[in-house]
Formats: C-alpha cells, sequence, structure tokens
C-alpha cells in the first residue's frame, strides 16, 4: 500500500480565513481523493483530484470553496476557503492503489475558532 | 441508490466474544466491499474486503460474510478483544461512468470490555 503524507496534521484557524492541506504519496498514483469527516461522523467524498486537469467535485462541494491542485502523479491539495466553525473537520487525503482499494492518511485535522 | 446503510451505531462485546456489524447497499454497481477500522486521532486503516463473487472472506479472527442477492454484508470479529476498540466503516465501491467512488457506511463504535 501507498503511504500518505498529510501537512499539517492538526491546525486551528481563525474564520474567515483560508488554509492549504498538502498530501504527498511516496508513488505515483492515478486516483486521489478528498475526504472529510465531521466530529463522529462518516467519510463524506469531497472531489476526486484529477492530473493536469479540474477536480470532479461530488454534490454540495464547490471549487471556490474548496480548490484542489493536482500537479503531479504524487502530490496534491486541498484549500478549505473562508472557514467557518462548520468547517472544522478531519480532511482526509487518499489513493487509489491496486485494483478498487483506497487507503488514507493520518487526517488533517482543523478546529475553526 | 448511492447509500451504504450500515448497523449497529454502537457495540460493546465482552473480551472473547463475537462482535457483528452488518451492512446493506442498494446499487447493484458495487463490486468490491472494504472495512475499514479507524482508533481515535487516525486516519481510517484498510482491514479487510471483499469481491461480491465470494461468499466469505477470512482473516485472522475477521471474517466478511456477503450475501449477494440480499445485498448485505457484515463484518465478524472473533474472540473479540479490547485493542479492537475502535470505529469500523463498512463501504463499497464501483467503476463506472462517473469514475471510481467508494461511499462509506456511518460507522459503528465498537468497546471491547475486559
Amino acid at each position: 500500500s501507498a503511504v500518505i503524507s498529510q501537512k499539517p496534521s492538526r491546525d486551528i484557524c481563525q474564520r474567515g480565513t483560508s488554509l492549504t492541506i498538502q498530501c504527498q504519496v511516496d508513488s505515483q498514483v492515478t486516483m486521489m481523493f478528498w475526504y472529510r469527516q465531521q466530529p463522529g461522523q462518516s467519510l463524506t467524498l469531497i472531489a476526486t483530484a484529477n492530473q493536469g486537469s479540474e477536480a470532479t467535485y461530488e454534490s454540495g462541494f464547490v471549487i471556490d470553496k474548496f480548490p484542489i491542485s493536482r500537479p503531479n502523479l504524487t502530490f496534491s491539495t486541498l484549500t478549505v476557503s473562508n472557514m467557518s466553525p462548520e468547517d472544522s473537520s478531519i480532511y482526509l487525503c487518499s489513493v487509489q492503489s491496486g485494483a478498487n482499494t483506497i487507503y488514507f492518511g493520518e487526517g488533517s485535522w482543523l478546529t475553526v475558532v | 441508490q448511492q447509500q451504504v446503510k450500515q448497523s449497529p451505531q454502537s457495540l460493546i462485546v465482552q473480551k472473547g466474544g463475537i462482535s457483528i456489524i452488518n451492512c446493506a447497499y442498494e446499487n447493484t454497481a458495487f463490486d468490491y466491499f472494504p472495512w475499514y477500522q479507524q482508533f481515535p486521532g487516525k486516519g481510517p486503516a484498510l482491514l479487510i474486503a471483499i469481491r461480491p463473487d465470494v461468499s466469505e472472506k477470512k482473516e485472522g479472527r475477521f471474517t466478511i460474510s456477503f450475501n449477494k442477492s440480499a445485498k448485505q454484508f457484515s463484518l465478524h470479529i472473533m474472540d473479540s478483544q479490547p485493542g479492537d476498540s475502535a470505529t469500523y466503516f463498512c463501504a463499497a465501491s464501483s467503476t463506472g461512468t462517473g469514475g471510481f467512488k467508494t461511499i462509506f457506511g456511518a460507522g459503528t463504535r465498537l468497546f471491547v470490555k475486559a
């Protein structure tokens, strides 16, 4: 399985600011995804990060709020823009490895105050 | 159709007992069914997975039972240990016109009493 590193691991942010989360994978992967996990909740797919093209967003998530970059096959960033307390969540980078399996990083724990 | 329904929401089991978590799905396009284990402060980790052409898969103390006709699958943890206390998520994956996607159940918080 791929080793996935996320930065920052934790942060406390002021409302109205933006934060960029980085995801680095130790091998080239075709598919990278960003998930959100609100406190005590399940995992919700935000978007698929496409290399060389715009990300594909799920219903309820928009590019202006969650811009995503994927400059190459090992790296992606997710920005949470104009944060509010409702954005306090764990943001998880994941990759597809093998046929149908996805693996997760340790997550970035964001608290918005 | 994209939902994966998971139950129970929480589960308390005595050490040495069997923990059983159930999931159900609607979309027959799902073709891969993984289970993830998540400890507090950590990302979800793949535990075990099954394809729909197999009715059961066992890895150590963990077994998936799969009923394709009923569109249900379950995780059994035999000889449950306190170290198994975690949140478990079932999931269903598909590769279709919308691309590869994995949908997660709501999660089950398991507590194994020593």
